[in-house]
C-alpha cells in the first residue's frame, strides 16, 4: 500500500538555526499538509498546499515557516529560525481530494528537538 | 477555541467487549468526520470516515455513528482486541476547505 514517507525521523538543532523537514506524499495525491503534535497534546494543523500554493494556514504558521514542493515529488517544511517551542513531532499528510471529501494519510513524523 | 473535543482522555475495556469512543464538535459547518488510531512513534492511521449525509458507517469491527443535532460522533469497536490499544483521534472538516481539525485524543487500553 502506498505511504507517505518523512525524513529525517529525528532532527536535533540549536535555537536560531534553520531546519528543513522533508516528505514524499503518496504519488497520486494532490493535497498536502503539515501538522504538528507537541508532546502529549493535540494534533495541530499548520498548513495545507494545493496546486503549488498554500491553500490555508493556521496562526502557528507565521513568517518563520515556509513550504515548498520543489520537484513534483518532495514536499518540504522549512523553519527559518527555530525556537525552543518549535520542539514537536511534525507530521506530513496527503490526500487525493480536499477536506470534506477524502481522508488524510500521514507519515510517521519527524521529531524536532530544539536545544 | 476547541472546535473538536474528546472529553475522555482515557478508556479501559476488557478484550472481547465493546469500546465506545466519543467526540463532540461545535462548528455546524463540519460535514466530514474521520477517526484515526495512533501508536507511539508513528503517524496517525486512518480508520473510518463518515459524511454528514449519513448517520452510520461500518467497516469490519469499526462503526462510526453521527448525531448531527447533538453535534456528536462515536466510534464503536466490537470486539475489542489488545492490538486496538492506542490513542484515538477524531477529526472534522468542511467540504471546500483545506484542513481537518483534530480532537485531543482518547487513550484506549484493551485488557487481555
Amino acid at each position: 500500500e502506498p505511504e507517505v514517507t518523512q525524513t529525517p525521523s529525528h532532527q536535533v538543532t540549536q535555537m536560531g538555526q534553520e531546519v528543513i523537514l522533508r516528505c514524499v506524499p503518496i504519488s497520486n495525491h494532490l493535497y498536502f499538509y503539515w501538522y504538528r503534535q507537541i508532546l502529549g497534546q493535540k494534533v495541530e494543523f499548520l498548513v495545507s498546499f494545493y496546486n503549488n500554493e498554500i491553500s490555508e494556514k493556521s496562526e502557528i504558521f507565521d513568517d518563520q515557516f515556509s513550504v515548498e514542493r520543489p520537484d513534483g515529488s518532495n514536499f518540504t517544511l522549512k523553519i527559518r529560525s527555530t525556537k525552543l517551542e518549535d520542539s514537536a513531532m511534525y507530521f506530513c499528510a496527503s490526500s487525493r481530494d480536499g477536506a470534506g471529501n477524502s481522508p488524510l494519510h500521514f507519515g510517521n513524523g519527524t521529531r524536532l528537538t530544539v536545544t | 477555541d476547541q472546535q473538536v473535543k474528546q472529553n475522555s482522555p482515557s478508556l479501559s475495556v476488557q478484550e472481547g467487549r465493546i469500546s465506545i469512543l466519543n467526540c463532540d464538535y461545535t462548528n455546524s459547518m463540519f460535514d466530514y468526520f474521520l477517526w484515526y488510531k495512533k501508536y507511539p512513534a508513528e503517524g496517525p492511521t486512518f480508520l473510518i470516515s463518515i459524511s454528514s449525509i449519513k448517520d452510520k458507517n461500518e467497516d469490519g469491527r469499526f462503526t462510526v455513528f453521527l448525531n448531527k443535532s447533538a453535534k456528536h460522533l462515536s466510534l464503536h469497536i466490537v470486539p475489542s482486541q489488545p492490538g486496538d490499544s492506542a490513542v484515538y483521534f477524531c477529526a472534522a472538516g468542511t467540504s471546500g476547505t483545506y484542513k481537518y481539525i483534530f480532537g485531543t485524543g482518547t487513550r484506549l487500553k484493551v485488557l487481555a
